[in-house]
């Protein structure tokens, strides 16, 4: 059972570069997330997807961008990345409806250098 | 503003301990209540859900427990094992996303 896959697993980049965090659910989810986790602190929603073609910001947007042109897969993007965006981030899906429980990814370990 | 509290955010205990590890929230206008485990390195899974119309969850040695009217979630854990040794986490879902308490590192000593 896959589940929930994010692609890479690790990162490091420079300040200034772009990259994409890729991830995919095998479960039919309608929705999808995407959160950091910071050290000390709680994750915290970055953007999330409630349907294929929609997204909409949660409470750390800037600097991130996202999209979901397929129902499986859920793209994070950092346009010109900064040292304040290393973090560990976590891809989740769920059901529809707000008492489903969220299925979690491995992480991805971003490195802004 | 939704918060979530978790203390402490340490402990250390013996092998075999009971033990209860705690969960406020500001805002009892939630639809669930999870608690999830996170080992150093690895990703979260899910420990058990609970229903804003429920008042306690049970998986094995776990038992969750959820107060809203007090804001107050406990997670007790029974027998405590080195293998229980990792960061516990709790997070409240007001609407699509989950607000979350910073963890609490739980050290089980053989």
């Amino acid at each position: 059972n896959a589940g929930v896959t994010q692609t890479p697993k690790f990162r490091v980049l420079k300040t200034g570069q772009s990259m994409t965090l890729l991830c995919a659910q095998d479960m039919n989810h309608e929705y999808m997330y995407w959160y950091r986790q910071d050290p000390g602190m709680g994750l915290r929603l970055i953007h999330y997807s409630v349907g294929e073609g929609t997204t909409a910001k949660g409470e750390v947007p800037d600097g991130y961008n996202v999209s979901r042109l397929k129902k499986q897969n859920f793209l994070l993007g950092l346009e010109s990345a900064a040292p304040s965006q290393t973090s560990v981030y976590f891809c989740a899906s769920s059901y529809e409806g707000s008492n489903q429980p969220q299925h979690f990814g491995d992480g991805t370990r971003l490195s802004i250098l | 503003k939704q918060e979530v509290t978790q203390i402490p955010a340490a402990l250390s205990v013996p092998e075999g301990e009971n033990l209860v590890l705690n969960c406020s929230f500001t805002d009892s206008a939630i639809y669930n209540l999870q608690w999830f485990r996170q080992d150093p390195g690895k990703g979260l899974t899910s420990l058990l859900l609970i229903q804003s119309s429920q008042r306690e969850q049970t998986s094995g040695r776990l038992n969750a427990s959820l107060d809203k009217s007090s804001g107050r979630s406990t997670l007790y854990i029974a027998a405590s094992q080195p293998g229980d040794s990792a960061t516990y986490l709790c997070a409240v879902r007001p609407n699509y996303q989950l607000i979350w308490g910073a963890g609490t590192k739980l050290i089980i000593k053989p």
